[in-house]
């Protein structure tokens, strides 16, 4: 079975500092797919970012980029000049041939003024 | 266009009594699923709509838990006599191909009380 672990529970930081979010996960597929979903308190979740496994070169998307590295099985996500706007829970999410998403337990992200 | 919705937004609940949830995909979406996310579980998947194929069901974690897609568009989650520990948000996702890694867009989800 797959799972996603993300080890921090909540993250602050200033306005315009760069922060990275953590993720590990443990799967046996060689075929799969990575994401970052972000959810405000509107409760929309939202995909940030996203990863194939295949893919050696890490994703990119503006001030949102990974650092995947597949024999750790890591997945971070690192947000640049970060804004009030991205306050947020983040979820680490992972999907194989079965389609569904396994998700982590989520990062609680404030971004301070 | 529009995205996924889902109704109603909130709904309260007596233990005991049934509740159905109700999502509406993106039009054109063949791929749908429904987790229910909670404070003690975190998000979880429960089930998943392809198509005219057999659903994956194997989120359920009772079978008080049931759902139907009608036409291959609308789907219904349907709780019977619920419990205390049912109450969540239910979110529901849809996604466009059955090919792996396309983006699941998710509704703004249902928050489930049971009193």
């Amino acid at each position: 079975a797959q799972t996603v672990t993300q080890s921090q529970p909540e993250m602050s930081v200033q306005e315009a500092e760069t922060v990275t979010l953590s993720c590990t996960y443990d799967t046996s597929e060689n075929n799969y797919y990575l994401f970052w979903y972000k959810q405000p308190p509107s409760r929309q979740m939202i995909l940030v970012i996203r990863q194939e496994a295949y893919k050696q070169q890490n994703a990119t998307e503006n001030r949102f980029s990974v650092n995947f590295q597949k024999a750790a099985k890591s997945f971070s996500l690192k947000i640049s000049d970060s804004q009030l706007g991205d306050t947020a829970m983040y979820f680490c999410a992972f999907t194989g041939g079965a389609q569904k998403l396994v998700f982590g337990q989520g990062t609680r992200l404030t971004i301070n003024p | 266009g529009a995205g996924v919705s889902q109704s109603p937004s909130n709904k309260v609940t007596e233990k005991g009594k049934d509740v159905e949830l109700r999502c509406d995909p993106i039009s054109g979406h063949t791929a749908l699923y429904w987790y229910r996310q909670s404070l003690g579980q975190g998000l979880e998947f429960l089930i998943y709509f392809q198509g005219n194929s057999a659903p994956d069901k194997s989120g359920l974690p009772s079978d008080r838990f049931s759902a139907e897609r009608t036409g291959g568009s609308v789907s219904t989650l349907t709780i019977q006599r619920t419990q205390q520990e049912d109450s969540a948000v239910y979110l529901c996702a849809s996604s466009s191909a059955v090919a792996g890694g396309n983006e699941q867009f998710f509704g703004p989800g249902t928050r489930l009380t049971v009193l």
